[in-house]
């Protein structure tokens, strides 16, 4: 069955530094894996996902996972964080064939000046 | 593009009370919907989901329950509110014909029950 591990539930970053997220995964299959973003109150967000081909996914507002076959790994990354950035941010891989998706603890990411 | 609508915002019940989320669908059909929910502090459990009309599966034994009237509407349910009910209530759908699973999320339903 797959699984997702978030390692660190609170990343605390100072502004314009490199934000790293960790995600690492249990597949059988090859994956399909997102990353969503959570701002207060509001509903998740799709930031990226990598399904075939490249493997390393742009998404929105800056933000990049690489998939790591070797590491079972699909960090997300950043190269300057910004205070909006704060929020907390879901790992997930899809539970393929049952047309669900499985998500990791969360991370919640800080972004002091 | 798929929207998600939830309603209402937030919700103040007492114990006892009945329960009745709604969740609407735009821009697609026959999507797969989901019912999540938040706990204060806690990360996503997975309530319910259904691949078609009056088709639910539950996630989890709880005082809730789910319906799916039409296509594009999905209800969560509770015929007697507990307080361990309380928390942020996510509804979200996969698109029509998509392959990857990515699901698209609703704004949520505050739900505080005292």
């Amino acid at each position: 069955a797959q699984s997702v591990t978030q390692l660190g539930s609170h990343v605390s970053v100072s502004e314009g530094a490199l934000v790293l997220l960790r995600c690492n995964y249990s597949s059988s299959v090859p994956p399909y894996l997102f990353w969503y973003v959570q701002y207060p109150n509001q509903g998740l967000q799709l930031l990226l996902k990598y399904t075939t081909g490249a493997t390393l996914v742009k998404g929105i507002n800056g933000f990049e996972a690489e998939f790591k076959k070797s590491e079972t790994s699909f960090h997300l990354t950043k190269p300057s964080a910004h205070m909006s950035d704060a929020a907390e941010y879901f790992c997930a891989v899809s539970d393929l064939g049952y047309n669900k998706l499985i998500f990791g603890a969360g991370t919640r990411l800080a972004v002091h000046p | 593009s798929q929207t998600i609508h939830q309603w209402p915002a937030t919700l103040v019940q007492p114990v006892g009370s009945p329960l009745s989320l709604e969740c609407t669908v735009e821009g697609t059909s026959n999507p797969n919907l989901y019912w999540y929910r938040q706990a204060a502090g806690r990360g996503l459990q997975l309530l319910f989901y259904s691949v078609g009309i009056g088709q639910i599966s539950s996630e989890v034994p709880q005082n809730l329950s789910a319906s799916r009237p039409q296509d594009r509407q999905f209800i969560l349910s509770s015929k007697k509110l507990l307080l361990s009910d309380s928390g942020f209530y996510l509804c979200a759908g996969t698109t029509a014909g998509s392959s990857t699973d990515t699901q698209y999320f609703g704004p949520g339903t505050r739900l505080t029950v005292l």
